[in-house]
């Protein structure tokens, strides 16, 4: 079975630096797909970006960015220029291709808070 | 409509009593799905529809936990004598098809007394 580990529990930024969020996951598949979720103190669940294993170049989106290091098994996030919307939490979470559920693992979340 | 939407927002309900969360997916979504999001943790699975194949049942916690959805449309997840344990909020989320993103709805949070 897959597991997502995320290891930083809270953290905290200030407007405008820029801040990276640490992921781990265990799997034997060489083929998968990894998220960045954001769930903001509303609780809707926000994509945030996507990475197909398969591919070698980094995903990117806006002020947010990964490093995916497909055999260390890491998937970290970067925020860029940290705006007061990004306080929330963070979750990071693992799909697999095989199987009949397309289903998510998530890991326990980081909470983000971005001060002035 | 634009989003998936969820209803009721907040349900509070006394141990023992059933409860009914309702899922209206993305418009032309075939795959939905269901999490439990227990406070301060992350989201488990639970249960997983596919157009009119048979669900993916392996997530549910127990056989109090069940779920329909007719076709391609709205799904509800039903509790039947409901424990404290069973507090938390309950996410749906649609996809395009399988494997493509999920969106997610804004969750019911369920509260037992």
């Amino acid at each position: 079975a897959q597991t997502v580990t995320q290891s930083q529990p809270e953290m905290s930024v200030q407007e405008a630096e820029t801040v990276t969020l640490s992921c781990t996951y265990d799997t034997s598949e060489n083929n998968y797909y990894l998220f960045w979720y954001k769930q903001p103190p509303s609780r809707q669940m926000i994509l945030v970006i996507r990475q197909e294993a398969y591919k070698q170049q980094n995903a990117t989106e806006n002020r947010f960015s990964v490093n995916f290091q497909k055999a260390a098994k890491s998937f970290s996030l970067k925020i860029s220029d940290s705006q007061l919307g990004d306080t929330a939490m963070y979750f990071c979470a693992f799909m697999s291709p095989t199987g009949t559920a397309s289903k998510l693992t998530f890991g326990t979340g980081t909470r983000l808070q971005v001060t002035l | 409509g634009a989003g998936v939407s969820q209803s009721p927002s907040n349900k509070v309900t006394e141990k023992g009593k059933d409860v009914e969360l309702r899922c209206d997916p993305i418009s032309g979504h075939t795959a939905l799905y269901w999490y439990r999001q227990r406070l301060g943790q992350g989201l488990e699975f639970l249960i997983y529809f596919q157009g009119n194949s048979a669900p993916d049942k392996s997530g549910l916690p127990s056989d109090r936990f069940s779920a329909e959805r007719t076709g391609e449309s709205v799904s509800t997840l039903t509790i039947q004598r409901t424990q404290q344990e069973d507090s938390a909020v309950y996410l749906c989320a649609s996809s395009l098809v399988f494997l493509e993103t999920q969106y997610f709805g804004p969750g019911t949070r369920l509260l037992v007394l």
